[in-house]
């Protein structure tokens, strides 16, 4: 099963307007990390979130990272077309065996029209 | 300079061929990643490696080896290239002390015909 849901998969917006994109564990995140990632690009880190309820900002893309960190958002304000590209979030879960664990979401591919 | 280089960037090859992907880092991290992205599936953790002596396998290390020569080098290799292993391969590295976050090359799609 998937550990990291990550919605919604594909997301088409007009240029301007606002759009949340959502990561969900059923695991606590010890450390969630937002990447853009351009068609046949390398990632570019946004954001890393450690603390309950913590949330950062960078131009006009926020995250943030719910009380029981379980779950987190990224909302893009006015949106642009340089924003288009895979969004992806990458979290650190302990495993039952106590072993620390690097997963990701599979992507939010965002179009901003213009 | 890109701190975390991949080459080749691109490579076509045909089945059961072998092939190596080299990933290099100036960044001085202690750890270095290979994944592999497929459309849909988001990143895969192939192999990770926390410091030279040490080689783990991720969640899809079948048909992959790897090698870790130095601090700075961690190579991927396909003994024995298959169709399905036509993806986008990304090499990363973290260091592990401090609470920092990974950095990513920039990919080596790869072909498997």
């Amino acid at each position: 099963s998937q550990e990291l849901e990550q919605s919604p998969q594909s997301l088409i917006v007009q240029e301007g307007k606002n759009l949340t994109i959502n990561c969900t564990s059923s695991k606590t995140l010890y450390g969630l990390y937002w990447y853009k990632q351009k068609y046949g690009e390398g990632l570019i880190f946004l954001m890393m979130l450690q603390k309950g309820g913590e949330e950062k900002s960078h131009e006009k893309i926020t995250a943030k990272l719910d009380e029981k960190k379980q779950q987190s958002s990224l909302h893009i304000t006015a949106s642009q077309p340089s924003h288009a590209g895979i969004y992806l979030c990458g979290a650190d879960i302990y495993t039952q065996g106590g072993s620390e664990k690097l997963v990701f979401g599979k992507g939010t591919k965002l179009t901003v029209n213009p | 300079d890109a701190d975390v280089t991949q080459t080749p960037r691109n490579r076509i090859t045909k089945t059961g061929k072998r092939i190596m992907l080299e990933c290099s880092q100036t960044k001085g991290h202690d750890r270095m990643y290979w994944y592999r992205q497929d459309p849909g599936l988001g990143l895969r953790l192939i192999y990770y490696s926390f410091d030279v002596k040490d080689i783990n396998k991720g969640e899809i290390s079948d048909g992959y080896s790897v090698s870790r020569q130095a601090q700075a080098k961690f190579s991927l290799s396909l003994e024995s290239a298959i169709p399905n292993q036509t993806a986008l391969y990304f090499c990363a590295t973290s260091d592990s002390r401090v609470l920092e976050t990974q950095y990513f090359g920039p990919g080596t799609r790869l072909l498997v015909l």
